[in-house]
Formats: structure tokens, sequence, C-alpha cells
């Protein structure tokens, strides 16, 4: 059973350009989390999805960024016109059921996005 | 929101010594959870304590749920330099159900 697959692994963009991050979850895992995080720093929580619907985008930018997990396929983080400020490493999640139903969360081994 | 407020934020400790990081949050939670990330690397779960007062070890770690499920500690015993890496509590639950509410982590280096 293979684990969360994030790709790419290393991104680059020049400022202005898109970035589009993806994420399989594990096999059978209907909950997609993502989550941000910058240098020596904590993750935070951007948006948490189940298959074509957001659930919760409370930590999600307003502006330039949105996510989808569509009823086939992975799940997209799409960062457009990336500024410098958005280099981070993204981090995606998956469950079978949501958190508060006590299940633990798998995590994908990231995208480092850098913004040149 | 939750708030899920985590320290230290460093610990630096000889290699033998032992190691305690501290979570609390602002509102009572479900579940929560605890992960390890190495340096480089992704966030690993280690544990999750459901229950008020609950206490779990795995060999050198021991992790304890607060009795009003607001609290969490994990202490590590006779650290050893594989033991490094960031240490985060999650809480699930609570106003933000079907989220985990991520600790800002505490940074261990343990110095041979």
């Amino acid at each position: 059973n293979a684990g969360v697959m994030q790709n790419p692994r290393h991104l680059v963009r020049r400022r202005g350009q898109e970035a589009r991050l993806r994420c399989s979850p594990m096999k059978g895992h209907s909950h997609v989390y993502w989550y941000r995080q910058l240098p020596e720093e904590g993750l935070k929580f951007m948006v948490y999805l189940q298959k074509e619907n957001i659930i919760d985008e409370s930590g999600m930018p307003k502006e330039r960024f949105s996510a989808e997990f569509p009823k086939e396929g992975p799940s997209i983080l799409r960062i457009q016109q990336v500024v410098r400020g958005d280099s981070a490493a993204y981090f995606c999640a998956s469950s079978i059921t949501a958190p508060g139903l006590n299940t633990e969360a798998f995590f994908g081994q990231g995208t480092r996005l850098t913004v040149v | 929101g939750q708030q899920v407020m985590q320290i230290p934020q460093y610990q630096h400790v000889q290699e033998g010594e032992d190691f305690t990081t501290y979570c609390n949050s602002s509102t009572t939670l479900s579940n929560i959870q605890w992960y390890k990330q190495r340096p480089g690397g992704h966030p690993v779960f280690l544990i999750q304590l459901v229950k008020s007062g609950e206490v779990k070890k795995q060999k050198r770690l021991t992790f304890q749920f607060g009795e009003a499920k607001k609290n969490s500690s994990l202490h590590i015993t006779a650290t050893q330099t594989t033991d490094v890496g960031t240490y985060f509590c999650a809480g699930a639950g609570g106003t933000s159900y079907g989220k985990l509410t991520f600790g800002q982590g505490t940074i261990l280096t343990v110095h041979p």
C-alpha cells in the first residue's frame, strides 16, 4: 500500500508564474489536508477536503490559492501569480476518516516550492 | 479559532538526559496526536491519545493527555542522538472538527 504521494518534490517558479502541487492520498483515504511549513516553523493548516468537496478552507489565503480534490485523480493545490513569500514546504496528509473521529493522518514527503 | 500552543520551541540536551515538551489547547479536544519530523523529512505519526488522563508509553517515550483534555506532554527518557527532530502535537475536535491543528513544534537537538 503506497503512502501519500506528492509531486513534484521540488518546484522552482519565477514570480508571477503558477505553481501546481499534486497529492495522491493513501488507498482508501478520502480525506485530504494541506499544510504549509516555513523553515523551523510549525505546520500551518490551509485546507481540508473530501472527494469533490472543500470542508474547511479557513487557513487558505483568500487570493491566488485554490485547492480541489476531484472524484478521480489527485488533490491539487494551485497557487497563481506566485510571490517570494510563497516559498515554503507544502505537505499533504490523508486519513480514512476525519481526525475528530480519532484517526491518524499520514503525510506525504512534501513539495518544496522556491520562488525566484 | 482553536489554538494549540507548544513549549519550548527549542531544546538542547546532552545524550542521556531527559526531554519533555508540553502542549496546550485553547479548547477541549476530542483527541491529541503526536508527530515527529526529522530534519528535511515529513511528519510521522507517533501516537494518539483519546481518553481524559490517558498515559501511553512507547519504549523511552511517555505521552500524557490531561484530565480536561486540553493539554498533553511528551517525555523522552535518556535521549539518544536518533531522537533529534521536531516533535509536534496536533489537536482534533472541539470547535475545529475535521482538522488537525498543530502546535509550533519543539526542535530537539541531542549532543553526543
